[in-house]
């Protein structure tokens, strides 16, 4: 059975601070990692995919990979209060290019202003 | 880039009825995939089009449920006999070939059954 594990939070910080998301897989060959935001009674909305161990930067997103550990996180700087949502972590079902995402619950995030 | 569009974005129905739920995919995509979400809970697979292939399908979709793709490229997903149990959100999304699973949600079709 593959898994992706996340803690459901809610994780809450101040405005302006670090936002740290982590998420754990349980399939090793997974490939293909996702980190998608979801507004409350929106559908989730693609922020962030990484393929390749280490980290991977857009704007005041950072995505960090560790395959041998099957660890997944998400940092968000200088957090604001528009960040307030749930986040998804999701991991390719298949060791391929094909095939279906595997998600997590999500990790509720509330930025305090 | 017009995104991947679902109708009804609501749609409230009677416990036995039937309903239906077209997407619409990114234009250049040919990959198309339906997941259900229900509360507190991450999207759930329940099955993938390649073109007008339907290449998978999860056991969360039951007898009641089939979805087609006739000419690769809009989709439908119906339930027969609806339950209440089917009461969710019901995600499209879509990918291309070669993207590396990177897929594109819709805005979803909430379903409640009375």
């Amino acid at each position: 059975q593959k898994e992706v594990e996340q803690n459901s939070g809610p994780l809450s910080v101040p405005e302006g601070a670090i936002a740290s998301l982590n998420c754990t897989y349980s399939d090793r060959v997974s490939q293909s990692f996702f980190w998608y935001r979801q507004y409350s009674g929106k559908s989730p909305e693609l922020i962030m995919s990484i393929y390749s161990n280490g980290d991977k930067e857009d704007g005041r997103f950072t995505a960090q990979l560790n395959k041998a550990s099957q660890y997944v996180s998400l940092l968000i700087r200088d957090s604001q209060p528009s960040d307030s949502a749930t986040y998804l972590c999701a991991v390719n079902g298949y060791g391929g290019s094909q095939g279906n995402l595997i998600f997590g619950k999500g990790t509720k995030l509330s930025v305090k202003p | 880039d017009t995104g991947v569009s679902q109708d009804p974005r609501h749609k409230i129905t009677k416990r036995g009825q039937n309903v239906t739920f077209r997407c619409d995919p990114i234009s250049e995509h040919n990959r198309l995939y339906w997941y259900r979400q229900t509360l507190g809970q991450g999207p759930e697979f329940l099955t993938y089009f390649q073109n007008e292939a339907q290449l998978e399908k999860s056991r969360l979709l039951s007898d009641r449920f089939s979805a087609e793709r006739p000419k690769g490229s809009f989709s439908t997903l119906e339930i027969q006999r609806t339950e209440q149990g089917d009461s969710a959100m019901y995600l499209c999304a879509s990918s291309r070939t070669g993207a590396a699973d990177t897929q594109y949600f819709g805005p979803g079709t909430r379903l409640t059954v009375l």
